[in-house]
């Protein structure tokens, strides 16, 4: 099975300041990685996939990089709708989640 | 637009089984993988089960198998997930989300989620 491991696991942040989360997989996953944001009692919301493609209707603020086995989500300026709990998950083999990255106000 | 709309959740004893329902709208269901996640309390979310557009592929996270089935009727543009031999730890929010055309996919779509608790 593969691994998603996320780092930090919470992060405290302010309105405008570049935030960067990171996403390692236990073995290679090509590029085969999507972020989702989730505010409590709601759904996850899909807004990177295929490890750097944004999904119709995400602000440029959010971009994803990398391949292999480490990713990173940044948020260029961080708004005050961003608040919230960030995902990584792989589809390279099955389906696997990160634990989370909770990005909290400073 | 595109809407998931599940159904289906409640409180069950352990042991006890319970039938999840997802109804899909404004997109072609039938040329789309569909899949279950779930998500129990202050956890992330879970992969549970996925299945392709003809149900000749089927996958499931190994903790249900031989407990849940995933179906789907594309006449009705629905997706099921039947739930057999419930467990404590099968307590969270399940959603049907929707995947790709290829078996390689992320889920673009999600529903609002429907409750499932399995306690005495």
């Amino acid at each position: 099975d593969i691994q998603m491991t996320q780092s930090p696991s919470t992060l405290s942040a302010s309105v405008g300041d570049r935030v960067t989360i990171t996403c390692r997989a236990s073995q290679s996953i090509n590029s085969w990685l999507a972020w989702y944001q989730q505010k409590p009692g709601k759904a996850p919301k899909l807004l990177i996939y295929d490890a750097s493609s944004l999904e119709s209707g995400v602000p440029s603020r959010f971009s994803g990089s990398g391949s292999g086995t480490e990713f990173t989500l940044t948020i260029s300026s961080l708004q005050p709708d961003d608040f919230a709990t960030y995902y990584c998950q792989q589809y390279n083999n099955y389906w696997t989640f990160g634990q989370g990255t909770k990005v909290e106000i400073k | 637009e595109v809407q998931l709309v599940e159904s289906g959740g409640g409180l069950v004893q352990p042991g006890g089984s319970l039938r999840l329902s997802c109804a899909a709208s404004g997109f072609t269901f039938s040329n789309y993988w569909m899949s279950w996640v779930r998500q129990a309390p202050g956890k992330g979310p879970e992969w549970v089960a996925n299945i392709n557009q003809d149900e000749s592929k089927i996958y499931y996270v190994d903790s249900v198998k031989g407990r849940f089935t995933i179906s789907r009727d594309t006449a009705k543009n629905s997706l099921y997930l039947q739930m057999n031999s419930l467990r404590a730890e099968d307590t969270a929010v399940y959603y049907c989300a929707r995947g790709g055309v290829t078996g390689n996919y992320y889920l673009d779509y999600w529903g609002q989620g429907t409750v499932v608790t399995v306690s005495s």
